[in-house]
């Protein structure tokens, strides 16, 4: 199946620093990726949407000026998150269309977020 | 968007049959019906997908019933290293996925 990679798996940053996490698909063209957040023990909650080429939409609630999405190609979208805090401390998804009509999404690993 | 609703919790003994129903009672035409699997920190991974009546392959069975307002996810004698999370999303490639709840499996000796 397709893949998708996220990178980096881990890491760790002060507060006040910003972090970029990258999400590539590596044998497939994504126009649309998707940036889900994890808290422990609850399920994945969508934060954006990333079109290549255009401005990510943002779900509500989620600030766009915190969470910086640039989709500059077809295969790598990033999530840039400002000045991060303690509280920005979480597990970051994203996914990505492979094609086809099914809406069948793949997944990165993962990026765990910690900040001190 | 259709919303899901699946058990948040279910307990299995390993090599027994596991069912886990998902109720999608406002699907749309065009959506279509996929089951991920999540470990502890890891990003969900594809199970199965299926449009309606029944889809089977090499880890799962999926049964979708004639009105498509629900589905059940079958997985035949599981074993221990079936314990996780497993997500059931509705839609297409023209909507944004929204995941619910999940069901967490727990599979014991």
């Amino acid at each position: 199946g397709a893949v998708v990679s996220q990178h980096p798996s881990r890491v760790i940053c002060k507060s006040g620093t910003s972090v970029k996490i990258e999400c590539r698909s590596l044998d497939f063209q994504a126009t649309t990726m998707f940036w889900y957040r994890q808290f422990p023990k609850q399920s994945l909650m969508l934060m954006a949407t990333s079109n290549e080429g255009s401005k990510a939409t943002y779900e509500q609630g989620v600030e766009k000026d915190k969470f910086l999405i640039n989709h500059a190609s077809l295969t790598l979208s990033t999530l840039t998150v400002t000045s991060a805090h303690p509280e920005d401390s979480s597990f970051y998804i994203c996914s990505a269309y492979a094609g086809g009509n099914t809406g069948e999404l793949f997944f990165g690993e993962g990026s765990r977020l910690t900040v001190l | 968007l259709a919303k899901t609703t699946q058990p948040i919790s279910m307990d299995s003994y390993e090599g027994q049959e596991v069912n886990i129903t998902c109720s999608h009672n406002n699907i749309a035409t065009n959506d279509y019906i996929t089951w991920y699997q999540q470990f502890p920190s890891q990003g969900p991974r594809f199970i199965i997908q299926g449009y309606k009546t029944k889809v089977t392959n090499e880890v799962a069975s999926l049964f979708i019933p004639a009105d498509r307002k629900s589905s059940t996810l079958s997985l035949p004698r599981v074993s221990l290293s079936d314990t996780a999370v497993y997500y059931c999303l509705v839609g297409d490639t023209a909507s944004k996925l929204t995941f619910g709840t999940g069901t967490r499996l727990q599979v014991t000796l």
